[in-house]
């Protein structure tokens, strides 16, 4: 199994330009969410997808948008790319059930920089 | 909205102490606590969680203790090694259907030699 796999690993960007960054996991789990890691600021939740063919805002979900592909693979678009979006992307995904619990198993993330 | 603190930002021990590191959250309806370890440059990965039907759960050298009334969690580690220098994040989150984690900002731990 590779768990939680995301695309491009590191990605430059220009103000303006657009990207999806690429997520799947092969874990057959439900729920899959978008973080954004910034210093000093923890982990903050962009958008999440409770199951396949649903998706909700998180805490800052100004800027972006998502697909639920389908159970394995859930991307998230920057429209028109901010230097304030300059962060370190995490994906991850979960499996909620009395005997696995709900542990979220995160990608390896994505370093974005926005010039 | 879940609102995590955490405190302290940065802790420095020496090898074979113990470490503290404290939460507290806001929304009482929150009832599984998570703790996540981030080494630099690698991802989050949960070392131990508890849940509010819980006030205490250990793992080896790893404690978790909540306080429901006062609505905040602490993490212990015992005989502290190199090897647990690294970035310590706190999380809370309701019963909802997604398990929607607010994180705590995180606790840099440095083990000295």
């Amino acid at each position: 199994n590779a768990g939680v796999t995301q695309t491009p690993k590191f990605q430059v960007l220009k103000t303006g330009q657009s990207m999806t960054l690429q997520c799947a996991q092969d874990m057959n789990h439900n729920s899959m969410y978008w973080y954004r890691q910034d210093p000093g600021m923890g982990l903050r939740l962009i958008y999440y997808s409770a199951s396949e063919g649903t998706t909700d805002k998180g805490e800052v979900p100004n800027g972006y948008n998502v697909s639920r592909l389908n159970k394995r693979e859930f991307s998230l678009r920057l429209e028109s790319a901010a230097p304030s979006q300059t962060s370190v992307y995490f994906c991850a995904s979960s499996f909620r059930s009395r005997s696995t619990g709900d542990e979220q198993f995160f990608g390896p993330g994505t370093r974005l920089t926005v010039l | 909205g879940e609102n995590v603190e955490q405190h302290p930002s940065t802790l420095s021990v020496q090898e074979g102490d113990s470490a503290v590191i404290k939460c507290t959250y806001s929304d009482s309806a929150s009832n599984y606590f998570p703790w996540y370890k981030q080494e630099l440059g690698k991802r989050p990965q949960l070392i131990i969680d508890i849940r509010s039907n819980v006030g205490e759960k250990k793992d080896q050298r790893i404690a978790v203790t909540l306080n429901k009334t006062a609505k905040h969690f602490s993490l212990h580690i015992t005989e502290t090694q190199p090897e647990d220098s690294a970035v310590y994040f706190c999380a809370a989150s309701d019963a909802g259907s997604a398990r929607q984690l607010t994180f705590g900002s995180g606790t840099q731990l440095t083990v000295l030699p």
